[in-house]
């Protein structure tokens, strides 16, 4: 099994300012299936990223992903208030098709 | 529109069964590969299970292999998971995930809003 470690745990920024989250596989994820979700409170989680850096439909520009192999990262360019959330890295390149810890992006 | 409506949770004792439902809509289910993922309160999310889009592969997590079964019934729309031996661990809300894929589990673009699993005596 991939085993997928996101940090940090937590991350505190205020709006403005500039996240960059990071997924890190245990082991090759393939040909960059990787994928990047986002939740909040009380919701289904969000599509935000996949095959490592492709946007979702509707998802705004100062989102972006990169990475390949091992190691990937989720960047927010400028944060604004709605983007404050748990984010999910997911792997699908080899089942079982394993979820990160998440980090919660809060505001500082 | 796509939208995924899960049913079928509810209490039940250790070592019962109940079977998830996933009625599926805005979109031709027989063309996309289907999961389901777990979160249980206040935790991350468990990707549990899934089935290519004629339903000739299905995929577990270790923890559910052997106990659940994932099928689906292109003709109707819905997919469904059948759990068995259900332990208290297996309490989750349990979502119901459209793949992007009609072969490969892949990626999930859309998400239900879950139907809730308790399990307890």
């Amino acid at each position: 099994e991939i085993v997928l470690t996101q940090s940090p745990g937590t991350l505190s920024l205020s709006p403005g300012e500039r996240a960059t989250l990071s997924c890190r596989a245990s082991q090759s994820v393939g040909s960059s299936y990787l994928a990047w979700y986002q939740q909040k409170p009380g919701l289904a989680p969000r599509l935000l990223i996949y095959g490592a850096f492709s946007r979702a439909t509707g998802i705004p520009d100062r989102f972006s992903g990169s990475g390949s192999g091992t190691d990937f990262t989720l960047t927010i360019s400028r944060l604004e208030p709605e983007d404050f959330a748990v984010y999910y890295c997911q792997q699908y390149g080899w089942s079982p098709f394993t979820f990160g810890l998440g980090t919660k992006l809060e505001i500082k | 529109e796509v939208q995924l409506l899960e049913s079928g949770g509810g209490l039940v004792q250790p070592g019962g069964s109940l079977r998830l439902s996933c009625a599926a809509s805005g979109f031709t289910l027989r063309s996309y590969a289907m999961s389901w993922v777990r979160q249980a309160p206040g935790r991350g999310l468990e990707w549990v299970s899934g089935i290519s889009s004629r339903g000739l592969n299905t995929y577990y997590a270790d923890s559910v292999k052997g106990r659940f079964t994932i099928s689906r019934d292109n003709s109707n729309d819905t997919l469904y998971l059948q759990m068995n031996s259900l332990r208290a661990e297996d309490a989750a809300l349990y979502y119901c995930v459209k793949g992007a894929d009609s072969w490969n589990i892949d990626f999930f673009d859309y998400w239900g809003q879950g139907t809730l699993l308790t399990v307890s005596s």
